[in-house]
């Protein structure tokens, strides 16, 4: 069965430091990744995707992620993070099946910036 | 264009009472999925509908859950009797119907149900 493990439920950082979201899937065929954000009182937003191509993926407010086949990874980056940035994220793979696409969600990981 | 709303944002609701959520997908989108996250857990897939019938419900927890679409386009899903474990945030994400590639699935700002 297709599963989502993100490694850290919470990750504390300061503000205009890096950060790295980790995210680690289990398949043998070929999903497709996402990133989404949920921020307070919010729904979810899409952050990023990795369809297909090249491996660097960028997304919306500065994240990027990078999609390692050999160790079935796609941890979320982001060089310099902002207090807005505070906010829940989820990684996410979707697989077609016999009814169609589903897609599968990590348990999220909160993020923290402090001042 | 509008994206996918939700309705109620909010219901706290008694043990044993009923509640109904509603989903609007965006215009136009065949695929409608409904989604839950109980408290600290990740975000679960109910089922899946394309127009009015039910593609896939194998995610959908018991038989105090029915979901309709009828006429293809909104879809309600109602907890009947509610339980202390519906308690969560109920998501929905709607996308164009596809034979081939992936199409993006939209999320809607889900319902937050508290059952007391």
């Amino acid at each position: 069965a297709q599963s989502v493990t993100q490694l850290d439920s919470q990750v504390p950082v300061f503000e205009e430091a890096p950060v790295e979201l980790r995210c680690n899937y289990s398949s043998s065929v070929s999903v497709y990744l996402f990133w989404y954000v949920q921020y307070p009182n919010q729904g979810l937003q899409l952050l990023l995707k990795y369809l297909s191509g090249s491996t660097l993926v960028k997304g919306i407010n500065g994240f990027e992620a990078e999609f390692n086949k050999s160790q079935t990874s796609f941890h979320l980056r982001k060089p310099s993070v902002h207090i807005s940035d505070t906010a829940e994220y989820f990684c996410a793979v979707s697989k077609r099946g016999t009814g169609g696409f589903k897609t599968i969600f990590g348990a999220g990981t909160r993020l923290f910036v402090k001042a | 264009e509008a994206g996918v709303t939700q309705f109620p944002s909010h219901s706290v609701i008694e043990k044993g009472q009923t509640v109904t959520l509603r989903c609007d997908p965006i215009s136009g989108h065949d695929n409608l999925y409904w989604y839950r996250r109980v408290m600290g857990k990740e975000i679960k897939f109910l089922l899946h509908f394309v127009k009015e019938s039910k593609q896939d419900e194998s995610g959908m927890p018991n038989n105090r859950f029915l979901a309709e679409r009828t006429g293809g386009t909104y879809s309600t899903l109602k907890v009947q009797p509610a339980e202390l474990e519906d308690s969560g945030v109920y998501f929905c994400a709607s996308s164009h119907e596809t034979s081939g590639s992936y199409n993006e699935q939209f999320f809607g700002p889900g319902t937050r149900l508290t059952v007391l």
